[in-house]
């Protein structure tokens, strides 16, 4: 089957740099994507990586590893409104269809 | 225009009532989905339109009826609802169905808050 783990939560401070690990098991992986999900507000792109190393965007950077299933989605300089919670997703191949799995996101709290 | 417009943004209706959510995206993707997100788990899906076919339904009860009127819109008929149906609604495109290549990159619309009373 296919299964997806994150933390449920995490802490960190302003201005400090936080990793928010994602490790997935799927028999047909294809891709994974970070999205950011603020209470009450439709999920938001932040990145996508299908081959191995690490993918920088400015405050955000997202790493993969696909002999380990393993993900971490990088953020530095925290912000307060960077408090949301971020959802790791896989794309699995399921003969003939790609789905895209969900993980159940990690809720990010940032303290001033 | 990277948008994704859902209408309405709150809907409350009776157990009896017929209602529809409606999605719009003029991005010119061909793959359009809705999910149901209930609070603090993440979005499931519940269909995937392709070229204005209906590609996946994840075993949806038939209450719920989507509909792909183009290729810019897509629609969701709600009739008998329950409570436990209650949830946010989510519509979501990207360029084309995550099969021919991964990259999938999707927009989401802000979503229909319904609540079934």
């Amino acid at each position: 089957g296919q299964n997806i783990d994150q933390p449920t939560e995490m802490t960190a401070t302003e201005g400090a740099i936080v990793q928010i690990n994602c490790t997935y098991q799927t028999s047909g992986f294809n891709g994974l994507f970070w999205y950011q999900q603020h209470a009450g507000e439709a999920p938001t792109f932040l990145s996508y990586n299908v081959l191995d190393g690490l993918e920088e965007k400015g405050r955000f950077s997202s790493f993969l590893s696909r002999s380990k299933g393993y993900s971490y989605l990088l953020l530095k300089e925290l912000q307060m409104k960077d408090s949301a919670s971020y959802l790791c997703a896989v794309i699995h191949n399921a003969g003939n269809n790609r789905k895209l799995i969900w993980g159940l996101g990690t809720s990010l709290a940032v303290n001033p | 225009d990277t948008e994704v417009t859902q209408t309405p943004k709150h809907l409350v209706m009776g157990m009896t009532n017929k209602k529809s959510l409606k999605c719009e995206q003029h991005m010119g993707h061909r793959a359009m989905y809705w999910y149901k997100q209930k609070a603090k788990k993440p979005p499931e899906l519940m269909f995937v339109y392709s070229y204005e076919k209906l590609s996946i339904n994840e075993s949806v009860p038939s209450r719920f009826s989507p509909e792909c009127p183009n290729s810019s819109l897509l629609n969701l008929h709600l009739h008998a609802l329950q409570p436990e149906d209650s949830a946010l609604y989510l519509c979501a495109s990207s360029q084309e169905e995550p099969k021919v290549h991964g990259n999938t990159e999707a927009f989401f619309g802000q979503g229909t808050r319904l609540t079934v009373v």
